[in-house]
């Protein structure tokens, strides 16, 4: 009964690559969220979707592209990737301010 | 717009012994203030949570936080860890009708036996 599930856990791939995280999550929440965490472990928000809307985009190259197809899912595509793209992605969802997070994804570009 | 400071990066501390960890925080109304933790190799499991209210708040785990205008501070208390304890926790500022959280840098916990 995973509540916030994303795939894969872990993604090691070269640079210059296009690959692909998915999320789900099965709380009916309308908004969700994609945070980036460094490996000094600093959590930033990258995009935010409610009710399958942008309504959150930080300061991210547009490598990065998130799509939902509808509520329960939000992924994230990145193209071209960088050594410093490297890090653990973290999907959540809202219904309100209270976040629950997923498990994450820890991308290794090499 | 808000920000949030956790001013020690690591604590080290015994089994049984207590526990603090500091949060300050820096916004012009009173936020949204969240703790969470992080297990190794987990995702965040929310600790608790203030928006308004009694200003000391009761979480999981034995876990309770106070919230301080005056010192614009929300710091997280337990009173004996557990070795399960061990573990990275963030604190995270959050605004009324705002869906973005900003987070602390985290503060990492060690318990010793």
């Amino acid at each position: 009964d995973t509540a916030v599930s994303q795939t894969p856990k872990y993604l090691v791939t070269q640079m210059g690559n296009d690959k692909s995280i998915k999320c789900e999550q099965n709380l009916g929440h309308d908004t969700m969220y994609w945070y980036k965490q460094d490996s000094k472990k600093f959590l930033k928000i990258m995009f935010s979707y409610n009710n399958k809307e942008l309504i959150i985009n930080e300061t991210v190259p547009n490598r990065f592209s998130p799509k939902s197809p509808d509520k329960a899912h939000l992924n994230l595509h990145i193209n071209s990737l960088e050594l410093g793209d490297s890090a653990v992605y973290f999907c959540a969802s809202s219904q309100g301010t209270e976040q629950f997070f997923g498990p994450g994804t820890r991308l290794t570009v090499l | 717009a808000q920000s949030v400071t956790q001013p020690d990066i690591h604590i080290t501390v015994s089994e049984g012994a207590s526990l603090e960890l500091r949060c300050n925080y820096s916004y012009g109304a009173t936020p949204y203030l969240f703790w969470y933790v992080q297990s190794p190799g987990q995702g965040l499991q929310l600790l608790l949570k203030y928006f308004s209210g009694d200003t000391l708040v009761q979480g999981i785990k034995g876990f309770e936080a106070e919230f301080k205008r005056s010192q614009s501070s929300f710091n997280l208390r337990k009173p004996s860890v557990h070795w399960s304890d061990a573990a990275e926790y963030f604190c995270a500022v959050g605004e009324p009708d705002d869906y973005k959280l900003s987070f602390g840098a985290g503060t990492t916990v060690t318990v010793r036996a």
